[in-house]
């Protein structure tokens, strides 16, 4: 079964620092797919940055780049140059095979980022 | 409108009430997906229609019913609920299937309490 863990419940940074975001994840199927998404307290989900199991680079949006360590199966999300409105909840997910018919996610249980100014 | 959209954003509601959540999605996609956010649980997939068709169901009690009429709305309706029914209901949508991956877009949702 498809599993992914969130280890740290609450984090905090100071304003254009940069913070690590830490996701494990454990599955059979030799190809995945990953994804961060970010939930501000008005409640929308909003997609950050994916990674597929045979990209061979780490993915980056912008500020976001996901540490990829396929052996440790770890997909850490990475945020640089915190800014007070990266303040929010972030989680990671996991779908499994592409063309399954639908896109089945699961999520980890999250970890709340507050940034300082 | 654009992206997804839901519902009321609020809503409270007494254990022997009957109510509809709405989602509708503007965005041509072909998949529709009910979530329950619970405080410090992980996000629960409830149901999946694809094609207009429920493909999963979690098994979600049968106070809950979802329809999906076509392919850009998608309902939830609540009946005889409980108090830990109460939680962030959230509505998304993704193009299926797909050859590589599509990221679920999510609509804002709806924050259900039942007294």
């Amino acid at each position: 079964a498809q599993k992914i863990t969130q280890t740290q419940p609450g984090m905090f940074v100071q304003e254009k620092e940069a913070v690590t975001l830490d996701c494990t994840y454990d599955t059979s199927d030799p190809s995945y797919g990953l994804f961060w998404y970010k939930q501000p307290s008005s409640g929308e989900m909003i997609f950050l940055i994916y990674q597929g199991s045979y990209d061979q680079q780490n993915a980056t949006e912008g500020r976001y780049s996901l540490n990829f360590q396929k052996a440790r199966k770890s997909a850490n999300l990475v945020i640089s140059a915190s800014q007070l409105g990266d303040s929010a909840m972030y989680f990671c997910a996991m779908r499994g095979p592409p063309g399954s018919g639908y896109n089945k996610l699961i999520f980890g249980a999250g970890t709340r980022l507050a940034v300082h100014p | 409108e654009t992206g997804v959209t839901q519902t009321p954003r609020h809503l409270v509601m007494g254990m022997t009430n009957k109510k509809s959540l709405k989602c509708e999605q503007h965005l041509g996609h072909n998949a529709m997906y009910w979530y329950k956010q619970s405080a410090k649980k992980p996000l629960e997939l409830m149901f999946v229609y694809s094609l207009e068709e429920r493909v999963e169901n979690n098994s979600v009690p049968s106070r809950f019913s979802p329809e999906c009429p076509n392919s850009s709305h998608l309902f939830l309706h609540l009946h005889t609920l409980q108090p830990e029914d109460s939680a962030l209901y959230l509505c998304a949508s993704s193009q299926e299937p797909s050859g590589s991956y599509n990221e679920q877009f999510f609509g804002p949702g709806t924050r259900l309490t039942v007294l």
